[in-house]
């Protein structure tokens, strides 16, 4: 049963445009994440939030902002995308920041910059 | 920091027959192991995971792992796979120090053929 939702499910565009993405978690979980997911199936964390709080964020371009208005909810916007940015990318959450809490997946959502 | 390998990109098997998919990975500390299974156009699942104890460890739909410290090894294991175990597989390790995100290996894409 899935618990984490994600819109839009695909999404095509073209370069210089910007995009947002969101994530919503019916779970009541503290901590959410962004996740991209490239063609060869390779996962990197993006950006990590615990209650609102921004706790982890990788070396990724500027162009890329999350946004969580609350604790179930964190968007991604990015900036004037570029062609390396067509990926999956991957919402998750978890019960907390603990190093060995489970994380739960929504479906992804695929991005095609033209 | 830590790091996961997982040497096989691809793995072949018939219905019935045993499966391990190898995973090593590198933490000079106490690591947390995961493996997650990604089925076509949905998000990852968690089958199981490690911490202390038993090294063997139960999983859901018949998987186990056994973590090896010696080896540096939480290698996955079936004793008989289904075609619907078909799916892309990844071996996941966090620290146990405060703070440390899950770093994910490569993937193994696992085929089960009739």
């Amino acid at each position: 049963e899935t618990a984490v939702f994600q819109t839009p499910n695909y999404h095509v565009t073209q370069v210089g445009n910007e995009v947002s993405f969101n994530c919503k978690q019916t779970l009541g979980h503290d901590t959410m994440y962004w996740y991209k997911q490239d063609s060869k199936k390779l996962l990197k964390i993006m950006f990590s939030y615990n209650n609102k709080q921004l706790i982890v964020n990788e070396t990724v371009p500027r162009r890329f902002s999350p946004q969580s208005s609350d604790k179930a909810h964190l968007n991604l916007r990015i900036k004037s995308v570029e062609p390396e940015d067509s990926a999956v990318y991957l919402c998750a959450s978890s019960r907390d920041w603990d190093n060995y809490a489970e994380q739960f997946f929504g479906p992804g959502t695929r991005l095609t910059v033209l | 920091a830590q790091s996961v390998t997982q040497p096989d990109a691809r793995v072949t098997v018939s219905e019935g027959a045993s499966l391990q998919l190898r995973c090593k990975y590198s933490y000079s500390g106490t690591p947390y192991l995961f493996w997650y299974v990604q089925y076509p156009r949905q998000g990852l699942q968690l089958l199981l995971k490690y911490y202390s104890g038993d090294p063997v460890v139960q999983g859901v739909n018949g998987f186990e792992a056994e973590f090896i410290k010696s080896n540096s090894s939480f290698h996955l294991r079936k004793a008989s796979v289904h075609w619907s175990d078909s799916a892309v597989y990844f071996c996941a390790v966090s620290g146990s120090s405060s703070g440390q995100k899950l770093v994910f290996g490569q993937g193994t894409i696992l085929k089960v053929y009739l």
